[in-house]
């Protein structure tokens, strides 16, 4: 099955600063990678999303890159704010069924 | 906007104990899944349904069976509670294939 290995664990960034979530994945039939944002007490929710024939997508203080090649996809925050703090996954998807997450990162944004 | 409500946000069962995990979504979404989420492990998937008394298994159904007799509502069942089921357990819904999953909060269950 497919494989999604996520880094780093936590990430602890300056207010203002960019943040870079990096993920890769092992099934080269994956064509969906989704990212969500996890906030305390709350299921994860989805803030943006890429599939395989783009490589890159922007929404606001956020991107996601992908290389299909080398089979890795960034998620890239700009600009970031405290409520930006939170638990981000990133997943891949080659049917819109099964989803296989990475292992999460924590994001902490010092005020 | 598109409610996941799930039964319990906690739980305490003993081993052994049958557990059911209630989920509920009002937006009409054919498809329903249950994950369970570790720490350093992500989220996996346990079952999912694309339709009223249809299921899959996911990645990680020992232990697990579902239930999905109305559109609406997804069960989740532990036959027979073990402590290696101590977890955060999530259902999702989702509308069609190219819409998003949006999850419920959660429910923490721990198995003494």
């Amino acid at each position: 099955g497919e494989n999604v290995e996520q880094h780093p664990s936590t990430l602890s960034v300056q207010e203002g600063d960019s943040a870079v979530i990096k993920c890769t994945y092992s099934d080269s039939a994956s064509n969906y990678f989704p990212w969500y944002k996890q906030e305390l007490g709350k299921g994860p929710q989805l803030i943006i999303d890429i599939r395989s024939n783009v490589g890159e997508k922007k929404d606001q203080r956020i991107a996601v890159t992908l290389n299909k090649t080398a089979k890795h996809f960034s998620l890239h925050i700009t600009e970031t704010q405290p409520e930006d703090s939170a638990v981000y996954f990133c997943a891949a998807s080659k049917d819109f069924n099964k989803f296989y997450f990475g292992s999460g990162t924590k994001l902490n944004v010092k005020p | 906007d598109v409610k996941v409500t799930q039964s319990s946000r906690y739980l305490v069962k003993r081993t052994g104990e049958k557990v059911f995990l209630e989920c509920v979504q009002d937006m009409d979404h054919e498809n329903m899944f249950w994950y369970r989420q570790d720490p350093g492990l992500g989220l996996r998937l346990i079952y999912f349904s694309y339709d009223v008394k249809m299921k899959e298994k996911g990645d990680i159904p020992e232990g697990y069976s579902v239930s999905r007799e109305k559109k609406e509502r997804f069960s989740l069942i532990l036959e027979s509670a073990s402590t290696n089921q101590t977890s955060m357990y999530l259902c999702a819904s989702r509308g069609t294939v190219l819409d998003e999953q949006y999850f419920g909060p959660g429910t923490r269950l721990t198995v003494t």
